[in-house]
């Protein structure tokens, strides 16, 4: 069984970097057939993909056009895990974030965390 | 970007009834890209339906999807009092991988 645990700071002031974890179990990071994502949702923007990270005999990401100057998803192998950092934030990245494993739909998902920014 | 637009926004039953959700994609998904989930209050969506009509592990089977193409639907055949929520349609054929904006399930 999956699962994804998701850490980092519910606050972030505008202008800083947004920084999340999320842990693996259940699962390697480097899997060959999995893509790991994170996904955030706001009453405005509803359910919205930030972007990816995953292997296929060397790592690739991609991101949504809307964050990508601002985003980066990094694998940690030694730790089996993923991470988001979102650059100059503002309160319009006001939202809960979640991470999720795709593979043939997304049947795995982490616990979800709010993060507000204010300062 | 595939754009999916679902409808109704809100469809308001009682339990018992029947409910069919609709999910129309900009382009053609084929008939295996296409995936459901339900998300109540303060939950992380959980899948349901994953390659347009297969059901995810320990749904119930009053749940089924079906459709290819552009045109998609699920269908709960009995609805159960835990059964209201928001719906959500997903595709994953291409990066990005879009959500529908959603279909609230409400008891009448």
């Amino acid at each position: 069984q999956v699962q994804l645990q998701q850490s980092g700071p519910g606050l972030v002031k505008p202008s800083q970097t947004l920084s999340l974890t999320c842990a693996i179990s259940g699962d390697t990071v480097s899997s060959n057939t999995a893509t790991w994502n994170w996904i955030r949702q706001s009453p405005s923007s509803g359910l919205e993909w930030l972007g990816r990270t995953y292997y296929r005999s060397k790592w690739y990401n991609d991101y949504a056009i809307s964050v990508k100057s601002r985003i980066t998803i990094n694998p940690d192998t030694s730790k089996n895990q993923f991470s988001l950092q979102l650059n100059s934030v503002t309160p319009e990245d006001t939202a809960v974030y979640y991470c999720a494993r795709g593979s043939g739909g997304w049947h795995y998902w982490g616990q979800g965390t709010l993060v507000t920014v204010s300062s | 970007e595939i754009v999916l637009t679902q409808s109704p926004g809100t469809l308001s039953l009682s339990p018992g009834e029947r409910a069919t959700l609709s999910c129309r994609a900009s382009q053609s998904l084929s008939s295996s890209y296409l995936a459901w989930y339900q998300q109540k209050p303060g939950q992380a969506p959980r899948l349901l339906i994953y390659g347009a009509s297969s059901r995810a592990t320990g749904i119930p089977d009053r749940f089924s999807g079906s459709g290819s193409g552009t045109d998609f639907t699920l269908t709960v055949s009995r609805l159960e009092p835990e059964d209201f929520a928001v719906y959500y349609c997903q595709q994953y054929l291409t990066s990005p991988n879009t959500f529908g904006q959603g279909t609230k399930l409400e008891i009448k």
